[in-house]
C-alpha cells in the first residue's frame, strides 16, 4: 500500500529561524512529489514540486531535496516568518498516465512559529 | 491569477438529507477531483474526473455519492443521504493535463452533518 509518512508531527521554532521538515514514502514508482501549505481551514496551496529526476527545488525561502533511493523529500524554511504557521503536506503522485494520477497524502506537519 | 472556487465555504445539512457542492475548476483544466479532509486527519481522495466521467474512485467514494459536470464549467459532489461521518472539509482540484504539472485546490467546502 502507497504510504508517505511525515515528521516531526508538530514543531514551534522561534520566528526568523529555521527548520526542516521530513517526509518518507513508499509509493514506487512514482511521478511527482510536492510540498504544498495549508493554513487552517483552507485548501493546500502548492510550494513546490519535484520529479523523481530532480534533488533540489527552491520557491522563496522554501528549499524542497528530494532523495529517490532512500525515498525521502526534506522541506527547508528559512527565515521562518508568523506566517509560515500552517500545515505543510508531502504528497506523492505515483506513475500513470496522463492525469489519471492518485495522489497519497501525508497527514502534514503543523508549524507553529512564535515571536 | 487563475483559482479554484467552491461553494458554499460552508454547509450544514440534517443526517439523511442530500447535499451538493459546487467547484469551478481552472477554466482550461482537464483532469478534476474530490477529496476530503476529516479533522485532524489527513487529506484523502474521493474521485478523479476526466472527460465527462469518472477515471477512478477510493474505497470512500460508494453509492451515496456522484459527480457530474452538467455544463462545461461547474463540477459537483452529491451526497444523497448524508452520514454524521461525511462531516469533513472536501476540497476539489483541478490540473492542466500534463504530468508533473501543480494541482490547483480551492478554498474548501466545511460540510457539518448533524
Amino acid at each position: 500500500k502507497n504510504q508517505v509518512e511525515q515528521s516531526p508531527q508538530s514543531l514551534i521554532i522561534l520566528e526568523g529561524k529555521n527548520c526542516t521538515l521530513q517526509c518518507n514514502y513508499t509509493v514506487s514508482p512514482f511521478s511527482n512529489l510536492r510540498w504544498y501549505k495549508q493554513d487552517t481551514g483552507r485548501g493546500p496551496v502548492s510550494l513546490t514540486i519535484m520529479t523523481f529526476s530532480e534533488n533540489t527545488k527552491s520557491n522563496g525561502r522554501y528549499t524542497a531535496t528530494l532523495d529517490a533511493d532512500t525515498k525521502q523529500s526534506s522541506l527547508h524554511i528559512t527565515a521562518s516568518q508568523l506566517s509560515d504557521s500552517a500545515s505543510y503536506i508531502c504528497v506523492v503522485t505515483p506513475k500513470g498516465s496522463g492525469g489519471y494520477q492518485k495522489v497519497t497524502f501525508g497527514i502534514g506537519t503543523k508549524l507553529q512559529v512564535i515571536p | 491569477e487563475p483559482e479554484v472556487t467552491q461553494t458554499p465555504s460552508h454547509q450544514v445539512t440534517q443526517m439523511g438529507q442530500e447535499v451538493i457542492l459546487r467547484c469551478v475548476p481552472i477554466s482550461n483544466h482537464l483532469y478534476f477531483y474530490w477529496y476530503r479532509q476529516i479533522l485532524g486527519q489527513k487529506v484523502e481522495f474521493l474521485v478523479s474526473f476526466y472527460n465527462n466521467e469518472i477515471s477512478e474512485k477510493s474505497e470512500i467514494f460508494d453509492d451515496q455519492f456522484s459527480v457530474e459536470r452538467p455544463d462545461g464549467s461547474n463540477f459537483t459532489l452529491k451526497i444523497r443521504s448524508t452520514k454524521l461521518e461525511d462531516s469533513a472539509m472536501y476540497f476539489c482540484a483541478s490540473l492542466p493535463g500534463q504530468l508533473n504539472t501543480e494541482a490547483f485546490f480551492g478554498q474548501g467546502t466545511r460540510l457539518t452533518v448533524v
